[in-house]
């Protein structure tokens, strides 16, 4: 029983370089999220994916890309990594809104340098 | 002005004792909130929802939300060891957006 499983676990990027963190849920939500999470700071949303097909913007999207390749996965994309993109990434899924729980992955440890 | 405001913390409390943890929100039209726990170094598990006014029970936890003051608060009562742990206060606005406090870092002492 999965759940939320994200990749890679941790990751050291070099300034400029770009990676995609993957994101797969297996409990057939409709919803997905990506967070960062910086000490202090509580989680930010990044990027939302409401449906399938769909994606808007949350609170810090500036420097990030996603898609939502199909209702399982939604993929987050640094293009060109910049060291205030050092953070803990949490993906993220839930049924459509009516109040249901957000169920978090384990966790993606993103150091840039 | 955050839109769901903390108090960092950290808050000691001793073992045994209640704990109580504060939350408010800004959106006077917000209608459900939620409290999550997060270990250091794992992610947020959800501890309990409110969406009403008043108390909500479960176990040793309460939840309180009062709207008409805009905060929302959790009881921990007989705090043990294992309850120390950072809590996240979140509140859903709309759209699937679910924005989070800062969180608020708690230890119990034995």
């Amino acid at each position: 029983n999965a759940g939320v499983t994200q990749t890679p676990k941790f990751q050291v990027l070099k300034t400029g370089q770009s990676m995609t963190l993957q994101c797969a849920q297996d409990m057939n939500h409709n919803s997905m999220y990506w967070y960062r999470q910086d000490p202090g700071m509580g989680l930010r949303l990044i990027y939302y994916s409401a449906s399938e097909g769909t994606t808007d913007k949350g609170e810090v999207p500036n420097g990030y890309n996603v898609s939502r390749l199909n209702k399982r996965e939604f993929s987050l994309r640094l293009e060109s990594a910049a060291p205030s993109q050092t953070s803990v990434y949490f993906c993220a899924s839930s049924e459509l809104w009516s109040g249901n729980t957000i169920y978090f992955g384990e966790g993606s440890w993103l150091t840039v340098v | 002005q955050k839109e769901v405001e903390q108090n960092s913390g950290p808050l000691s409390v001793p073992e045994g004792a209640i704990a109580s943890l504060n939350c408010t929100y800004s959106d006077r039209g917000s209608q459900s909130f939620f409290w999550y726990r997060q270990y250091s170094g794992k992610s947020p598990e959800l501890i309990m929802s409110i969406y009403s006014n008043g108390d909500k029970e479960d176990g040793r936890f309460t939840a309180q939300l009062n709207k008409a003051s805009q905060y929302v608060s959790l009881l921990i009562r007989d705090s043990q060891p294992s309850d120390s742990a950072t809590y996240l206060c979140a509140d859903h606005l709309g759209a699937q957006k679910l924005v989070f406090g800062q969180g608020t870092r708690l230890t119990i002492n034995p």
